[in-house]
Parts: C-alpha cells; sequence; structure tokens
C-alpha cells in the first residue's frame, strides 16, 4: 500500500469556486503534514504545514484527522493563479513521503 | 539566506555518458533528500543523505546510481553510464537539523538523455 494516496484529479474548477482536495496515508506513526504547491516544471513549494486543530491562511483552509489518517485542504474564492498540482506529503521521523498529486486547473 | 541551489538547471548527456548532479542545501541544513520525477508523474525518493553519511538508499537504484554529502562541498547525485531512461526532473530538498520539519527544495536539475 502506498505511504500518501491522493486523487489525480484532474479538478476542472471556474473562477471563484470552492475546491477540496483529499489525502490518506497509510502509517499512523508518522508525524508532521504538509501540502506543497508545484507548478508545471517548476519545483515543490511549500504551500502549509496541517495540523490536527485544522489551521487557515487566507483562502486555504487545511485539516488533519489523525484517527482517520485523512488530510484535505480546501481553497475558496479559487483564482486562476492557483492551477497547479497539489502534493500532500507527510513526514515519519526523517523521510518525507509524497503523494502523487492532484491536479487543478482554474478556468476562467 | 540563500535557497536551496542545485546545478546545473539542465544537463544533456549522451547514452553511457556520466551525469554529476550538483545540491548546496540551504545554509544551517544539514539534511538533504534527491527525488526523480518522470514526465507527468510524481516525486519519487531516491536517497536521504547528513554530512558524511547515507541515511536512507532505499530508492535508489542498485547499480549506476550513487550519491554522497561530503563534510564540504555539496551533495552530489552521480549517474553513471546513462540511459534514455534516466531523462527526467531530479530535485533535491533540505531540511534543518532540528525545529521546522517541513522541506524546501532546489529549482531542480532536468537531465536528457540523447
Amino acid at each position: 500500500r502506498k505511504e500518501v494516496e491522493q486523487d489525480p484529479g484532474p479538478f476542472n474548477v471556474p473562477e471563484g469556486a470552492t475546491v477540496a482536495f483529499n489525502c490518506t496515508y497509510s502509517n499512523s506513526a508518522s508525524q508532521s503534514f504538509f501540502w506543497y504547491r508545484q507548478d508545471c516544471r517548476k519545483e515543490p513549494k511549500l504551500l502549509m504545514s496541517v495540523y490536527s486543530s485544522g489551521n487557515e491562511d487566507g483562502r486555504f483552509t487545511a485539516q488533519l484527522n489523525r484517527a482517520s489518517q485523512y488530510i484535505s485542504l480546501l481553497i475558496r474564492d479559487s483564482k486562476l493563479s492557483d492551477s497547479a498540482t497539489y502534493l500532500c506529503v507527510v513526514k515519519r521521523g526523517n523521510q518525507f513521503y509524497f503523494g502523487t498529486g492532484t491536479s487543478l486547473t482554474v478556468i476562467p | 539566506n540563500a535557497g536551496v541551489m542545485q546545478n546545473p538547471r539542465h544537463l544533456v548527456r549522451r547514452r553511457g555518458q556520466e551525469a554529476r548532479l550538483r545540491c548546496s542545501p540551504m545554509k544551517g541544513h544539514s539534511h538533504v533528500y534527491w527525488y526523480r520525477q518522470l514526465p507527468e508523474e510524481g516525486l519519487k525518493f531516491m536517497v536521504y543523505l547528513q554530512k558524511e553519511n547515507i541515511i536512507d538508499e532505499s530508492g535508489m537504484p542498485k547499480e549506476r546510481f550513487s550519491a554522497e554529502f561530503p563534510k564540504e562541498g555539496p551533495s552530489i547525485l552521480r549517474i553513471q553510464q546513462v540511459v534514455r531512461g534516466d531523462s527526467a526532473a531530479y530535485f533535491c530538498a533540505s531540511s534543518p537539523r532540528a525545529g521546522g520539519p517541513e522541506a524546501f527544495f532546489g529549482q531542480g536539475t532536468r537531465l536528457t538523455v540523447v
């Protein structure tokens, strides 16, 4: 079973829409959780860390459910510039495990 | 504080040649990770190193690939006798010794084997 599983999409949404991405991880000993964003042919960049209490950064809200081993990312009021691949990442010890990414295209 | 620096950004090699990819981690970071990304695919872990030590190389092919992170200088990913299937983007990430558990990525080296 993969360490991190994501729906690959693609998600095609109109500007202004709300979109949610989900991710599950297989190892309950995982300690830290992140969402990264990767633009086409660029390096992944940290979007936000994810905490059990849930956290928000502007239009982005991340949630973690340790009992279900489930992570989510909600994007409100989608912008054209949000078009990218969103990577779910978990850390256990000093090792990072990446999902294959969910592709988002925001359409004018 | 400069970010993670990788060079070269683009590398073209003929089949059978050697490719050497370099990664200088962020200042103060002593953990280095190498990942490979094939077109239209996700990041695949290759190797995790700390200074002078390979901690986890479970993602590295057994033959032709090697990595090092010497006491001085950048981390090097070396691919001997490259084949067409080695064509990919190779990303390096670094993480600090303590605090801030996230990893920061370099811009990658795009290797093309012709």
